[in-house]
């Protein structure tokens, strides 16, 4: 099992508001990842980190931001969420031999913006 | 456009049937990975091939590469209802110290009983 944990797991809001979606992992690893993904379709990255205190932009453009203070927590967060934003958010880690190594995955935040 | 595309996007295969996912790609790459998810969750690591790898097992799952292809397949033998799930391959590109993961378009799996 891995250990990397999300919340919220479910999250419905309304237009205009602040979100944080949490992402921790215990595993000690230096890469995280941010992903989002419509309902059956493809991960597109959209955040990712190396360490602490590096944060970089994915292939897919994102009103959300990022940061990495510790080690083992990677937030992502929208200053106002709008419905284009509703999707599923996928937080990932990869240990330090593992740039090229699997990914280990949370079980995901789903947010709604109505 | 993604790396990876994966065919079939869907397939449906009784319980004991073998089902077959293929996954072509466009650039070289360092090794292949394949994941699991099921519904609404995250992904789960299945198998990693790497490039000068042909074949690789795993319990009931057999993954091959073809580099000179560029493509790949994951075949899961005697499947089960608990199978049923979306299958992603990934790719892993190196260039200098820069390694870059991207995801296919992935295959659902439907098995019934």
């Amino acid at each position: 099992e891995a250990d990397i944990y999300q919340t919220p797991r479910y999250l419905v809001i309304g237009t205009g508001k602040k979100i944080t979606l949490e992402c921790s992992q215990t595993m000690g690893h230096d890469k995280m990842y941010w992903y989002q993904q419509d309902p059956g379709m493809e991960l597109h990255l959209i955040h990712y980190s190396y360490g602490v205190n590096s944060t970089e932009k994915g292939d897919l453009s994102s009103e959300s931001t990022v940061s990495r203070i510790r080690t083992e927590h990677f937030p992502l967060t929208l200053e106002s969420a709008r419905p284009s934003h509703t999707s599923q958010y996928l937080c990932a880690s990869s240990g330090v031999s593992g740039s090229a190594g699997e990914l280990f995955f949370g079980e995901g935040s789903r947010l709604t913006v109505l | 456009s993604q790396q990876g595309e994966e065919d079939p996007q869907a397939l449906s295969i009784q319980e004991g049937e073998n089902a077959t996912m293929n996954c072509s790609y466009k650039t070289s790459i360092n090794n292949l990975q394949w994941y699991r998810q099921n519904s609404g969750r995250g992904l789960v690591h299945l198998i990693l091939i790497r490039s000068n790898e042909r074949e690789k097992h795993s319990g009931r799952l057999r993954v091959t590469l073809d580099t000179s292809k560029k493509s790949s397949s994951l075949l899961i033998t005697a499947s089960r209802a608990a199978d049923t799930a979306s299958y992603f391959c990934a790719t892993v590109s190196i260039t200098g110290t820069a390694s870059k993961l991207t995801f296919g378009t992935g295959t659902r799996l439907q098995v019934t009983l």
